[in-house]
């Protein structure tokens, strides 16, 4: 069975750093790209970017690049997202899914529960 | 950047049709992709590629586009499909989703 596993939620303080994780189960974790999706509070998904784990090649959406580090660990499974600066308008609840290559734009087929993530003074 | 507009809500009755739409432009000629997301769960991927159910998705989900909308539609609706619906498309190497829709059944 896929599994996407992430890690828990995190309360933090602007201007902290923090790192969450994404752990693939139940597949080929380096035949699949991985990526990130924002949902802030009563809005929509935003999709951040992708990774790679075969050999890290990423892509970030515009709105994203330099505010965030996607990586990926191909010996344990695991994707990362990254702050090294967290702002409050980062709060939201962060999901990685993965991108089933199934035509040349790609679903995302099986989907993380989630990473809740609230910055707050 | 490309722009996916779906309502914010739609309601049906139980046993009746829903329909969601996502317009953009031209989304026609583009490959789209909708997502059914329930709070506290994972978001499920329930039509690919316009048309195509993943398994274990009930045939009662179904889409379509043409020209400028993209629609889900489902059939005999049940309690258990109240949920947000989302659409997604591909534009420049970047993944587009659409604002969401939130569908309650009566």
């Amino acid at each position: 069975e896929v599994q996407l596993v992430q890690s828990g939620a995190e309360v933090k303080k602007p201007g902290e750093s923090l790192r969450i994780s994404c752990e693939g189960s139940g597949y080929s974790f380096t035949d699949y790209w991985i990526a990130w999706v924002r949902q802030m509070p009563g809005r929509g998904l935003e999709w951040m970017g992708n990774i790679y784990p075969t050999d890290s090649d990423t892509r970030y959406s515009p709105s994203f690049q330099g505010r965030v580090t996607i990586s990926a660990d191909k010996s344990t499974n695991t994707a990362f997202l990254q702050w090294s600066a967290l702002e409050a308008s980062d709060s939201a609840m962060y999901y990685c899914a993965r991108r089933w290559e199934v035509s040349g734009s790609p679903p995302f087929d099986y989907w993380g529960r989630g990473t809740l993530i609230t910055v707050s003074p | 950047s490309y722009d996916l507009t779906q309502p914010l809500s739609v309601s049906v009755a139980l046993g009746q049709t829903a329909r969601i739409s996502c317009g953009g432009h031209n989304i026609g000629g583009k490959t789209v992709h909708w997502y059914q997301r329930v709070p506290g769960q994972a978001p499920l991927l329930v039509i690919y590629i316009n048309t195509r159910r993943p398994s274990g998705i009930p045939d009662r989900f179904s889409g379509s586009t043409s020209g400028n909308t993209a629609t889900l539609t489902i059939s005999r609706a049940q309690a258990g499909d109240e949920a947000d619906y989302y659409c997604q498309v591909w534009d420049g190497g970047n993944a587009v989703f659409g604002g969401g829709t939130k569908l309650t059944v009566l």
